[in-house]
């Protein structure tokens, strides 16, 4: 199976803050790569796939880049709703994976 | 409006099995498949397999092998994901979604509790 990492595990930023997280997989898997946030007791919410594009209904705050085996997530100015868990996912395999995720919490 | 509606909450033993349904409506149901994912107790999300609404096809984690089932009933939309022999590791919250490759929409979860 491909292995995704994520980094940081846990990132404390405030409010209008721009925030970076990075995910890795352990071979290219091109640009199949998507991004869910997920807050307690909800189901995940897909923001961007295929790498860059965004959702529908997906603020544009939020933006995907990265090809290959490095990826990263932008969240421009971060909202009080933004406050969650973000995991990346990558679907290049038969086996489709997840990172560990990211909690981004209030600093 | 796209849902999916997930089977309520479980309680088993070790060793038996459960059943989760999945009730779709909103989109035309074979043009898509169903995932599982399922979700530990503060832990992570964990793909389990798809399938697919038009043929049947499936693609299960290799660790559920041999455990899972997943099918579907398209005369109700209505999908299913069969987990068997449970260990308690099995508790978790399990999700279906909509399509492999990034689901785009997901039920409410099914909390399933492996106790003694």
């Amino acid at each position: 199976d491909i292995q995704m990492t994520q980094s940081p595990s846990t990132l404390s930023a405030s409010v209008g803050d721009r925030v970076t997280i990075t995910c890795r997989a352990s071979q290219s898997i091109s640009s199949w790569l998507a991004w869910y946030q997920q807050k307690p007791g909800k189901a995940p919410k897909l923001l961007i796939y295929k790498a860059s594009s965004l959702e529908s209904g997906v603020p544009s705050r939020f933006s995907g880049s990265g090809s290959g085996t490095e990826f990263t997530l932008t969240i421009s100015s971060l909202q009080p709703d933004d406050f969650a868990t973000y995991y990346c996912q990558q679907y290049n395999s038969y086996f489709v994976t997840f990172g560990p995720g990211t909690k981004v919490d209030i600093k | 409006q796209v849902q999916l509606v997930q089977s309520g909450a479980e309680v088993k033993k070790p060793g038996a099995s459960v059943k989760v349904s999945c009730k779709a409506s909103g989109y035309t149901f074979t043009s898509y498949g169903i995932s599982w994912v399922r979700q530990a107790p503060g832990q992570g999300l964990e793909w389990m397999g798809w399938i697919s609404a038009y043929n049947g096809n499936t693609n299960y984690a290799q660790k559920l092998q041999g455990r899972v089932t997943m099918t579907t009933d398209t005369s109700t939309s209505t999908a299913y994901m069969e987990l068997r022999s449970l260990r308690s590791d099995d508790t978790a919250v399990y999700y279906c979604a909509r399509g492999r490759d990034y689901p785009d929409y997901w039920g409410q979860g099914t909390l399933v509790t492996v106790s003694s």
